[in-house]
């Protein structure tokens, strides 16, 4: 069964650091997303991208935030210049939307500590 | 008003009982609705989507009631493996169709 991949699993960085995190959506999707899980909290949308562009972001997506998706196969989540509130799950997910299946499939996520 | 509102819980039940969950939520332009499970520490996994006419996977049920803006999910024979917290997840569509996330209900099935 096709599945959403992400690395790595875990990334510990200190205050200010540049992190990227990667993601492998699912082959024949055509739709992906970023979220976030603060520990203990609900899991909150970040941001969606389709067609090579982002189509809605969340105000947590500031430009300390960007997205690309450099080759085709993956799509990366980066963050310029961390904080200690971004210490969190993230998650990618991929849809495929067509034929009006909107499932969202979500990687095991990378957990982002941030020191 | 939350945009998606689940009681938290825990709901301690044994072995072989039924569970129900519920949830309400506050945009009536929603227009999809999903079941996800996580389990701790790990990636929310799709249960089952929901529709209004009701759908059911083995034992487990759910129901959309667009009306009063209300989505549950029953849980028939309760196993061990299904401890875990259950996300109520809605999708305005569109788009984008991002995902609003319930703060999940814990389950927590006892031998």
């Amino acid at each position: 069964e096709p599945e959403v991949t992400q690395t790595p699993s875990h990334q510990v960085t200190q205050m200010g650091q540049e992190v990227i995190l990667r993601c492998v959506p699912i082959s024949n999707h055509l739709y992906f997303y970023w979220y976030r899980q603060i520990l203990g909290q609900k899991v909150e949308f970040l941001v969606s991208f389709y067609n090579n562009e982002i189509s809605e972001k969340s105000e947590i997506f500031d430009d300390q935030f960007s997205v690309e998706r450099p080759d085709g196969s993956n799509f990366t989540l980066k963050i310029r210049s961390t904080k200690l509130e971004d210490s969190a799950m993230y998650f990618c997910a991929s849809s495929d939307n067509r034929f009006e299946t909107y499932e969202q499939y979500f990687g095991p996520g990378t957990r982002l500590t941030v020191t | 008003r939350k945009e998606v509102e689940q009681d938290p819980g825990p709901f301690n039940v044994p072995e072989g009982a039924t569970v129900a969950f519920n949830c309400t939520y506050s945009n009536s332009a929603s227009q999809s609705f999903f079941w996800y499970r996580q389990d701790c520490r790990k990636e929310p996994k799709l249960l089952m989507s929901v529709y209004s006419s009701g759908n059911e996977d083995g034992r487990f049920t759910a129901q959309l009631n667009r009306a009063s803006q209300y989505i549950s999910l029953l849980i028939r024979d309760s196993k061990l493996s299904d401890s875990a917290t259950y996300l109520c997840v809605v999708a305005l569509g569109g788009a984008t169709n991002k995902l609003i996330f319930g703060t999940g209900t814990l389950l927590a099935v006892q031998p």
